[in-house]
């Protein structure tokens, strides 16, 4: 059983387009993130939800807008993709209120060109 | 805002032996949580091992442990007897336990390789 899974695993796509990506887990957690991840491996939060409710929201471009359904997914669009939107994003959840780690997905490699 | 360094952007270890990646950080709260993890090239990140603020004594998880040294905000993980499939990226990563802030702050990474 895959705990946390996004699809898809790889999307390329033309400057200007809107895509989405969309995580689900099924370890019942209550938190859930989005990370990216640039080309020289650097990770940083995008987006968190808590219960459905965003809780972190980095400075990232308006472009980007989270949805979470429930607290099993959070989806990521982007629209109007740019050259610079190209990384590999990753999901993530985890519980709140104690010691446990964050379990990531596989990640999606984004590639606009 | 707390920030976590890794200053060794590259390291290698011969095959069997004993390596140790260095993690600094940066906060003014007195209890959170650390941890590694690893990145192999099929780009999963995986849980390599965590360490409570408030517990003095190192986490060990198998060949992986680490030198937790709060006053020094250190946090150095050690790999021993070094085997081909430790070959990753490792990063650091810091997590408040304040509700609304509960993310990992992680480092820019050490890319370890393993000599046969």
């Amino acid at each position: 059983d895959t705990a946390v899974s996004q699809t898809p695993k790889y999307l390329v796509t033309q400057m200007g387009n809107d895509k989405s990506i969309k995580c689900e887990q099924n370890l019942g957690h209550d938190t859930m993130y989005w990370y990216k991840q640039d080309s020289k491996k650097f990770l940083k939060i995008m987006f968190s939800y808590n219960n459905k409710e965003l809780i972190i929201n980095e400075t990232v471009p308006n472009r980007f807008s989270p949805k979470s359904p429930d607290k099993a997914h959070l989806n990521l669009h982007i629209n109007s993709l740019e050259l610079g939107d190209s990384a590999v994003y990753f999901c993530a959840s985890s519980q709140t209120g104690s010691n446990s780690p964050l379990h990531f997905g596989n990640g999606t490699r984004l590639t606009v060109t | 805002a707390q920030t976590v360094t890794q200053s060794q952007p590259e390291m290698s270890v011969q095959e069997a032996e004993t390596v140790t990646l260095s993690c600094t950080y940066d906060t003014s709260e007195s209890d959170y949580y650390l941890f590694w993890y690893k990145q192999p090239p099929s780009r999963q990140m995986i849980l390599v091992i965590r360490q409570e603020a408030y517990k003095q004594q190192n986490a060990t998880e198998n060949r992986f442990s680490v030198n937790f040294q709060k006053a020094a905000k250190s946090f150095s993980l050690k790999i021993s007897d070094s085997q081909l499939g430790d070959a990753a990226m490792y990063f650091c990563a810091y997590r408040s336990p304040n509700f609304g802030n509960e993310k990992l702050t992680f480092g820019t990474g050490t890319r370890l390789t393993i000599i046969p």
